[in-house]
């Protein structure tokens, strides 16, 4: 397996601008997490889904961000509109349920909104 | 509000010499602890992990120690190596009755080993 995928690696865009990252997890695992890295906040967990369902949103700073899965391999995270304070390293993760408690990450999508 | 917290942005340690790293969380109702392990432009890889059932797992030169009371956990690398430097993120897990499978992060430690 080719580990979770993520798109595109680097991400340069006007603020306003909607972004879309990506990202293909391992194939069979149930859980996919997307996570945002900053100096200030570390990882944080923006949003989780559990077969395809959203399972909890809390991490979502606001509206401008939405994140969608409409099948087992494949997730988008969305911003619209974008601004400077979304420039972040964006992770996506996935894991299994019952096995492991660790999650395989990605290897993130560097957004920079200028 | 911070759940899981590493107060220390970094350490500098020789080679050779025992490496602590430090976690402190506030949530009692965590039941896996783990350690990830992220070099720069990479994405976090997995390291070790400690059930809230025990107070130390150990994995060849790394060990976790699970302090429940205090809750408090700490990784030790013994002995380190110039390839050990890398940010090191703890990380909780929240389980809801075996429903949910929730991973919070610390802020992230970045170890410095001197050759």
């Amino acid at each position: 397996d080719a580990g979770v995928i993520q798109s595109p690696r680097h991400e340069v865009t006007e603020m306003g601008q909607e972004v879309t990252l990506r990202c293909k997890p391992i194939s069979g695992h149930d859980y996919l997490f997307w996570y945002r890295q900053t100096m200030m906040r570390g990882l944080e967990l923006l949003i989780y889904f559990n077969n395809n369902v959203p399972i909890d949103d809390s991490g979502m700073p606001e509206d401008r961000f939405s994140a969608k899965m409409p099948n087992a391999s494949f997730s988008t995270l969305k911003i619209q509109p974008s601004e400077p304070r979304d420039s972040a390293v964006y992770f996506c993760a996935s894991s299994l349920r019952a096995i492991g408690t660790e999650a395989f990450f990605g290897q993130g999508t560097r957004l920079t909104v200028v | 509000d911070q759940q899981v917290k590493q107060n220390s942005p970094s350490l500098s340690v020789q080679e050779g010499r025992i490496s602590i790293l430090n976690c402190d969380y506030t949530n009692s109702m965590f039941d896996y602890f783990l350690w990830y392990k992220k070099y720069p432009a990479e994405g976090p890889t997995f390291l070790i992990s400690i059930s809230s059932i025990k107070d130390k797992n150990e994995d060849g030169r790394f060990t976790v120690f699970l302090n429940k009371s205090a809750k408090h956990l700490s990784l030790h690398i013994v002995p380190s190596q110039p390839g050990d430097s890398a940010v090191y993120f703890c990380a909780a897990r929240l389980l809801y009755g075996g429903a949910t499978n929730k991973l919070i992060f610390g802020t992230g430690t970045l170890l410095a080993v001197q050759p």
